[in-house]
């Protein structure tokens, strides 16, 4: 048990449609980071949040954007969904001084 | 650029057969090296955390082992419960921000 729970579970959404993950994290814990993971590859980095701010960001277009709230939950927006979206998409939170990264069991988006 | 290889992509073991997982990195200083087990449809797992050349770690039937160039996880009589995907990542500094760079995994299944 991580402490990082993410919801939904599963997910289907059409082409072009907007999209909006949630994670929260065991309090305390003031960095998050989320990565997509397609199928049979590892997982890539989105982006990070230490402090509510953006201060991190992998190689992903404008329309992946997210938020960090002052209770330590996260969400990661998607817009314009394409077919190449589906993955499953990992919460992780990182504790103040720490290097482990705990994951979230995922959220597993499917774009049809 | 910052690459994690895995090798091999995946492994068939006889239940008791002990093997070793191969992780080669390529990063511009090494601040860590994490192995994650993951479960299909499931987050990645924390296993252990390496810092250094010649660190060892281990955790019931796992041993971690680093080099300056790559890190294995031996698996010691292993048992049906241990199948799974291994996955190994290193942390590495871009944008401001530390991300985890993955590999593909290795696919273990442990038949009984």
């Amino acid at each position: 048990e991580t402490g990082v729970t993410q919801s939904p579970t599963h997910l289907i959404k059409t082409r072009g449609q907007q999209v909006t993950l949630r994670c929260s994290s065991q309090s305390g814990h003031n960095t998050v980071s989320w990565y997509q993971q397609a199928l049979g590859q590892g997982p890539q980095f989105i982006f990070q949040y230490y402090r509510e701010e953006e201060n991190g960001r992998g190689n992903f277009p404008p329309r992946f954007s997210g938020l960090q709230f002052p209770n330590y939950s996260s969400e990661l927006n998607v817009n314009a969904l394409e077919l190449d979206d589906s993955a499953l998409y990992l919460c992780a939170s990182t504790v103040p001084g720490g290097t482990e990264a705990f994951f979230g069991q995922g959220t597993r988006l499917t774009v049809v | 650029e910052d690459q994690v290889t895995q090798s091999p992509e995946a492994l068939r073991l006889q239940e008791g057969e002990s093997s070793s997982l191969n992780c080669s990195y390529t990063v511009s200083g090494l601040r860590g090296l994490f192995w994650y087990r993951q479960d299909p449809g499931k987050g990645p797992e924390f296993l252990f955390t390496l810092y250094s050349a010649g660190e060892e770690k281990e955790k019931e039937r796992l041993k971690a082992t680093l080099t300056k160039k790559e890190s294995f996880l031996h698996i010691t009589a292993p048992k049906p419960e241990d199948s799974a995907t291994y996955l190994c990542a290193v942390q590495a500094w871009e944008g401001g921000s530390e991300k985890l760079v993955f590999g593909k995994g290795t696919k273990l299944t442990v038949n009984p």
